[in-house]
């Protein structure tokens, strides 16, 4: 069964470093998204993108947050200059349409950052 | 506001007993609604999903729930648990004005040998 993957599964970063999370959505998945889990809090959406370009974004998605599809399989995360409040649990999603779609999610990956 | 509520933040039942999990809803269009488990270590799968028709889904696992429009409600069934569905469940709401999915905050299951 296809899946969604990410890695690494897990990064230790220190504050003001930048970060690049990175995920494979499943092959035919056309949109894609990113959430995260704060430590004991809900999992919250971050951004999602489709056809090269975001398509809606939370207020969380600041200016140190971008998104990326550098080719055909990779969709990626970068962090620009990582804050101790950025540590969560990222999730990668994607599905296969818009509407009427389920959101496949990846295994996360835990961020830390000192 | 868009929201979702997961009443309990932790539930312990015996093996083989009957199972509930609450989700109450907030939203202001016409609901898709999920629920997923998170095992320790793993990523959230999806359980079953709701977008229209019998409000009574079946899902993976045994599980199934039921989507009740007067009481905002889609709650999580499952007859008799068993040892290894002790992990922590995500409601989850959804609608064609937004890509984004609202999550509750989780409940945590423990399965009592």
């Amino acid at each position: 069964e296809p899946e969604v993957t990410q890695t690494p599964s897990h990064q230790v970063t220190q504050m003001g470093q930048e970060v690049i999370l990175r995920c494979v959505p499943i092959s035919n998945h056309l949109y894609f998204y990113w959430y995260r889990q704060i430590l004991g809090q809900k999992v919250e959406f971050l951004v999602s993108f489709y056809n090269n370009e975001i398509s809606e974004k939370s207020e969380i998605f600041d200016d140190q947050f971008s998104v990326e599809r550098p080719d055909g399989s990779n969709f990626t995360l970068k962090i620009r200059s990582t804050k101790l409040e950025d540590s969560a649990m990222y999730f990668c999603a994607s599905s296969e349409a818009f509407r009427r779609e389920t959101q496949y999610f990846g295994p996360g990956t835990r961020l830390l950052v000192l | 506001a868009q929201s979702v509520t997961q009443p309990d933040i932790h539930i312990t039942v015996s093996e083989g007993a009957s199972l509930e999990l609450r989700c109450n809803y907030s939203y202001g269009a016409t609901p898709y609604l999920f629920w997923y488990v998170q095992s320790p270590g793993q990523g959230l799968q999806l359980l079953l999903k709701y977008f229209s028709g019998d409000t009574l889904v079946q899902g993976i696992k045994g599980f199934e729930a039921e989507f009740k429009r007067s009481q905002s409600s889609f709650n999580l069934r499952k007859p008799s648990v068993h040892w290894s569905d002790a992990a922590e469940y995500f409601c989850a709401v959804g609608g064609d004005s937004s890509y984004k999915l609202i999550f509750g905050s989780g409940t945590r299951l423990l399965v009592r040998p």
